[in-house]
């Protein structure tokens, strides 16, 4: 089973880009991997989904190696509401619903 | 707000009670799940019905019970839980749940302590 592992907390300031690395070993040829946002009270909350290289939406990137075996979450100019968890989720295709749930990266933003 | 609602959003519990948590989509999805949530843990993924059938379990207690009368109602059963089974309990919703990952939508949670 992939396993993935993310580091269990960072800190950045307003204004600042981040970087968010999530490894994971073992990663299955037709795996996507997925990161979430999560506020305290709250459901987890999609942010954006890849396979390889690179995508980007209106809030994020996810930059992907050829090896796939990490991924990385950047979130542009982040602001005080970017205080979160992250988490980094490993899609299982070849193992009905496997899902693996990284343990989450949370973020405090300074002013 | 995510289209997916569950109530109670808090319930305590002693171990022999029964209490059931509801949960229900608004987004005409046709998979809902059921994950715990504890604290410095990552979410394990209980159950997973796609199409009102069942589809995971993942070896989860017996004193979990799901159930789904239909596509947008998801049900899960408490009984004789234990101090442990304290956690955040929350129910997601997807299209269908395919072999391929599909966005989930969650809701807020259920939070459960046992005592």
């Amino acid at each position: 089973l992939a396993k993935t592992t993310q580091p269990i907390s960072m800190d950045s300031y307003e204004g600042q880009e981040v970087n968010i690395t999530c490894s994971h070993n073992n990663i299955a040829t037709n795996d996507y991997i997925t990161w979430y946002q999560q506020f305290p009270s709250q459901g987890p909350r999609f942010i954006i989904q890849g396979y390889k290289t690179k995508v980007t939406n209106e809030v994020a990137s996810l930059f992907i190696p050829a090896d796939r075996k990490s991924s990385t979450l950047s979130l542009p100019r982040v602001s005080l509401s970017d205080t979160a968890v992250y988490y980094c989720l490993v899609g299982l295709m070849d193992s009905n619903y496997q899902l693996i749930w990284g343990a989450g990266t949370k973020l405090i933003i300074k002013p | 707000e995510t289209g997916v609602t569950q109530t109670p959003r808090h319930l305590v519990m002693g171990m022999t009670n029964k209490k059931s948590l509801k949960c229900e989509q608004h987004l005409g999805h046709n998979a809902m799940y059921w994950y715990k949530q504890s604290a410095k843990k990552p979410l394990e993924l209980m159950f997973v019905y796609n199409f009102k059938e069942q589809t995971e379990n993942n070896s989860v207690p017996s004193r979990f019970s799901p159930e789904c009368p239909n596509s947008s109602h998801l049900f899960l059963h408490l009984h004789t839980l234990q101090p442990e089974d304290s956690a955040l309990y929350l129910c997601a919703s997807s299209q269908v749940a395919s072999g391929s990952y599909n966005e989930q939508f969650f809701g807020p949670g259920t939070r459960l302590t046992v005592l």
